[in-house]
């Protein structure tokens, strides 16, 4: 199964964009890259997901490389709210996401 | 709008004694996941049901564990008998199904098995 990979963690201010990488080499054409954030004591959720084309929603937007092997989940204005685990998924299948570890985002006041 | 519903939000029990978790699936939604989380392995999937029927039971450990759905609105993760090294947390998921659907996660079970 195609895995991704993540920094650890990240620190970003209030108020400033983020910008959350993943690495994804061994994605398959039919992959798609879904990203979800866990906050503290909370089950995962969904933020957005993409197949080809750049994506954006209410929450983010999602950049993905041209030969897929890498997307960057950008947070435009980062708040307190937004501190989370965020874990970038694909879907080798018709449902199964594979959950590496994740990065830690801690947004500072 | 509802979300998934999970219970109980905690469960300690000894161990050998049968744990049973509960989940409700978003109204409509078709397909149901059960997860564990650990610190050491992460996020697990556990089991998958689409129109209340199994699909995909790999990622169950052992015989210990088994799950059901009877209906669309109800499902049941047991173990029996339990083990200290399934303290976990777990949590139930559903989708409308397919690759574009997101998941909709509950807020889990945190299970301790003294």
């Amino acid at each position: 199964d195609a895995k991704t990979t993540q920094p650890n963690s990240m620190e970003s201010n209030e108020e400033e964009p983020v910008h959350l990488p993943c690495n994804h080499s061994t994605i398959s054409g039919t992959d798609y890259i879904h990203w979800y954030r866990q906050l503290p004591s909370q089950g995962p959720e969904y933020v957005i997901h993409g197949l080809t084309s750049n994506v954006n929603n209410r929450m983010a937007s999602l950049a993905i490389a041209e030969d897929r092997k890498s997307s960057t989940l950008i947070l435009h204005r980062a708040t307190l709210r937004d501190a989370a685990v965020y874990y970038c998924t694909l879907t080798p299948g018709t449902y199964k996401y594979i959950f590496g570890t994740g990065t830690r985002l801690k947004v500072l006041a | 709008d509802a979300g998934v519903i999970q219970s109980p939000r905690h469960e300690v029990t000894e161990m050998g004694q049968e744990v049973t978790l509960r989940c409700k699936p978003i109204s409509g939604h078709n397909s149901l996941f059960w997860y564990r989380q650990t610190m050491m392995r992460g996020l697990e999937l556990l089991i998958y049901f689409n129109n209340n029927v199994p699909i995909d039971d790999s990622g169950m450990p052992e015989d210990r564990f088994s799950a059901k759905m009877p209906n669309a609105s109800f499902s049941t993760l047991k173990i029996q008998p339990s083990e200290p090294r399934d303290s976990a947390v777990y949590f139930c998921a559903s989708s409308l199904g397919g690759l574009r659907q997101p998941q909709h996660f509950g807020d889990g079970t945190r299970l301790s098995i003294l």
